[in-house]
């Protein structure tokens, strides 16, 4: 199975700020098909997960355009140019690419 | 609007039996695959099982392949996960869930295992 290692674990940030996480897959995340299946959600407290970004940097309908996806193979980031305070929640990226789908371990954001 | 509306989580004993449903409305339910994810408590969700359009393919995590099985009705624009031989650590909030690439979710239904 394709591990998902996202870091970090905790992120505690100012509003206003920058907020970056890391997610790593223990293989390249390139379909056959010549797309990457990377996708990122969000869990704000006691709510369903929400998809964020989908194939590594398209935002959902509705997403603030603060959320922003980038990377590619094996390594890629989600950023929140400025943390708002709606923003708090567990964070998780997703891989689609290889069976069984997998997802990271989360990480929680936080204010400061 | 996109909506997912799961039901049929309850408390039942290990060994027992469970159909979940998921009712979709606003979108073309037959164009698209479905999945079911399921988050244990203050855990982070776990992919399940995925069914494509027609319901003739299907795919399952190695945790509960033999004992779950996804299944869809288009006309009814539903799909179900039988669940048997339930295990408490098969306690978790199911969801599901649009496509293979989880868009949309529902809010989920509890099941509860346990004597």
């Amino acid at each position: 199975d394709v591990v998902m290692t996202q870091s970090p674990l905790s992120l505690p940030v100012t509003l206003g700020q920058p907020a970056s996480i890391s997610c790593r897959s223990s293989q390249s995340l390139v379909h056959s098909d010549g797309n990457t299946y990377l996708h990122w959600f969000q869990q704000r407290p006691g709510q369903s997960p929400r998809r964020l970004i989908y194939r590594v940097s398209n935002r959902d309908s509705g997403v603030p355009d603060r959320f922003s996806g980038s990377g590619s193979g094996t390594d890629f980031t989600l950023t929140i140019s400025r943390v708002e305070a709606e923003d708090v929640g567990v964070y998780y990226c997703m891989q689609g690419t290889h069976w069984p789908l997998t997802f990271g371990g989360g990480t929680k954001v936080e204010i400061k | 609007e996109v909506q997912l509306l799961e039901s049929g989580g309850d408390l039942v004993q290990p060994g027992g039996s469970l159909r979940l449903s998921c009712a979709a409305s606003g979108f073309t339910f037959s164009s698209h695959d479905m999945s079911w994810v399921r988050q244990a408590p203050g855990k982070g969700p776990e992919w399940l099982s995925t069914i494509t359009t027609t319901g003739f393919g299907t795919n399952y995590a190695d945790s509960v392949q033999g004992r779950f099985t996804i299944s869809r009705d288009n006309s009814k624009n539903a799909v179900y996960l039988q669940m048997n031989s339930l295990r408490a650590e098969d306690t978790a909030l199911y969801y599901c869930a649009r496509d293979r690439w989880l868009g949309p979710w529902g809010q989920g239904t509890l099941v509860t295992v346990s004597s």
